[in-house]
């Protein structure tokens, strides 16, 4: 079970707008910088975002994210077939002895 | 452009230690943390620790603690990761990512190293 939480699944259409939500703690989320990462199928995962809302170079403007007190959402418009993938939260979480912990993971699915 | 070039598969016994290692081209490896992730078949992300390779300074998930370790030899651009008294559960592809400096993203990933533990 992780410390980040997040839905399992989410689906959309081509062209459609998504979100993902992904749900902490004060002592995660509240406190410290969210990143969220694309991991396509059979590849390694890649940095979406970073600082809870700054794109690297390369990162299309259709990803965009946002935090609000102890929680953080990914949002991408337009939704494309190519963004078939799984998305993961990340956070430094200071509860114990300071560590990152990543979400669940969220399969996105484009119908 | 940053690269990140892992050893190869690995199966290893119950008990025994597993050593991967990550090559960096294109940059220093002074420059980065390098982290270490990995995730089990058909499960999500698990970080296991990080070194700051300009001081060796290292950083491990409670979870790993003393089965760990996590060097950075910059003569080599390289860092390694020894996970020791392998069991089942810890079969999983184990990445290698690095990121920047003062802050936890990884912007840069190996392509992943199997490592099965089986008897």
């Amino acid at each position: 079970q992780s410390v980040l939480t997040q839905p399992p699944s989410v689906s959309g259409t081509p062209g459609q707008r998504v979100t993902i939500s992904c749900s902490g703690s004060r002592f995660n989320i509240g406190s410290n910088f969210v990143y969220w990462y694309q991991q396509l199928p059979g590849t390694a995962p890649k940095l979406l975002i970073y600082l809870n809302n700054q794109r690297p170079s390369g990162v299309p403007d259709r990803f965009s994210a946002s935090t609000s007190g102890t929680s953080a959402s990914l949002a991408i418009s337009g939704l494309r077939s190519e963004d078939e993938a799984d998305y993961y939260c990340a956070a430094w979480d200071d509860s114990v002895s300071g560590y990152v912990i990543f979400g669940g993971g969220t399969k996105l699915t484009v119908l | 452009e940053v690269q990140l070039v892992q050893s190869g598969a690995e199966v290893k016994k119950p008990g025994a230690t597993v050593k991967i290692a990550c090559k960096i081209s294109g940059n220093s490896l002074s420059a980065y943390f390098i982290h270490w992730v990995r995730q089990a078949p058909g499960k999500g992300l698990e970080w296991m620790g990080l070194v700051d390779p300009a001081d060796s300074d290292t950083l491990y998930g409670e979870r790993f603690q003393g089965r760990l370790i996590i060097t950075a030899d910059t003569s080599k651009e390289t860092a390694y990761m020894d996970l020791s008294s392998l069991r089942s559960e810890d079969t999983a592809i184990y990445y290698c990512a690095a990121g920047s400096v003062g802050d936890y993203s990884m912007g840069h990933w190996g392509q992943g190293t199997l490592v099965t533990v089986s008897s």
